[in-house]
């Protein structure tokens, strides 16, 4: 099956900093990439869609600017969370879609905690 | 607004009996529909769809039934394993039949399986 890492797993960070999390497509070429945000005991939020080459769609409520995301290749898109606050500490998980295919793929997911 | 619900937050189940998750919907446009499973601290991973053409798929011991004129989906399990213990959410896309388009996640139920 497709395979979708994310690295790091886990990362804990002070306020003010900012933190990049990296989504991979090991095994297949992922057209489309996802973005999510989950708080404890909730729902799976999407933050924005990815595709390569293209500016990222961001949600309504989403800030841009604040959640940097880059889809560089076709099996990679970074999420940069700029200038990280504690109300920013979430599990962040990314997705990917191959091209003409039904389901996204889950990455592991990324634990961010903001001191 | 929540359009994709899972009003049962849990679920217990003996080990061999079925297990039923529920799906409420309010968008009629969604015309597909997933159901993942996730442990904790791991990204979800993908069981099982239906298009709104079909009102029921199998798949193994995973049976989803789509009731379209109640805006309803169920997740049947049997016969349930322990293994099976997890959350378990369902999501919605509005893109022709497919997961094209963005996923509208429930809350998730979480699922135990006792021996």
């Amino acid at each position: 099956g497709a395979v979708v890492s994310q690295h790091p797993s886990r990362v804990i960070c002070k306020s003010g900093t900012s933190v990049k999390i990296e989504c991979r497509s090991l095994d297949f070429q992922a057209t489309t990439m996802f973005w999510y945000r989950q708080f404890p005991k909730k729902s799976l939020m999407l933050m924005a869609t990815s595709n390569e080459g293209s500016k990222a769609t961001y949600e309504q409520g989403v800030e841009k600017d604040k959640f940097l995301i880059n889809h560089a290749s076709l099996t990679l898109s970074t999420l940069t969370v700029t200038s990280a606050h504690p109300e920013d500490s979430s599990f962040y998980i990314c997705s990917a879609r191959l091209a003409l295919h039904n389901e996204q793929f889950f990455g592991p997911g990324t634990r961010l905690t903001v001191l | 607004d929540q359009q994709v619900k899972q009003n049962s937050p849990s679920l217990s189940v003996q080990e061999g009996r079925i297990s039923i998750l529920n799906c409420d919907y309010t968008n009629s446009m969604f015309d597909y529909f997933l159901w993942y499973k996730k442990y904790p601290a791991e990204g979800p991973t993908f069981l099982i769809s239906i298009s709104s053409i079909k009102d029921k798929n199998e798949d193994g011991r995973f049976t989803v039934f789509l009731n379209k004129s109640a805006k309803h989906l169920s997740l049947h399990i049997v016969p349930s394993q322990p293994g099976d213990s997890a959350v378990y959410f369902c999501a919605a896309s509005n893109a022709g039949g497919t997961s094209y388009g963005k996923l509208t996640f429930g809350q998730g139920t979480i699922l135990t399986v006792h021996p």
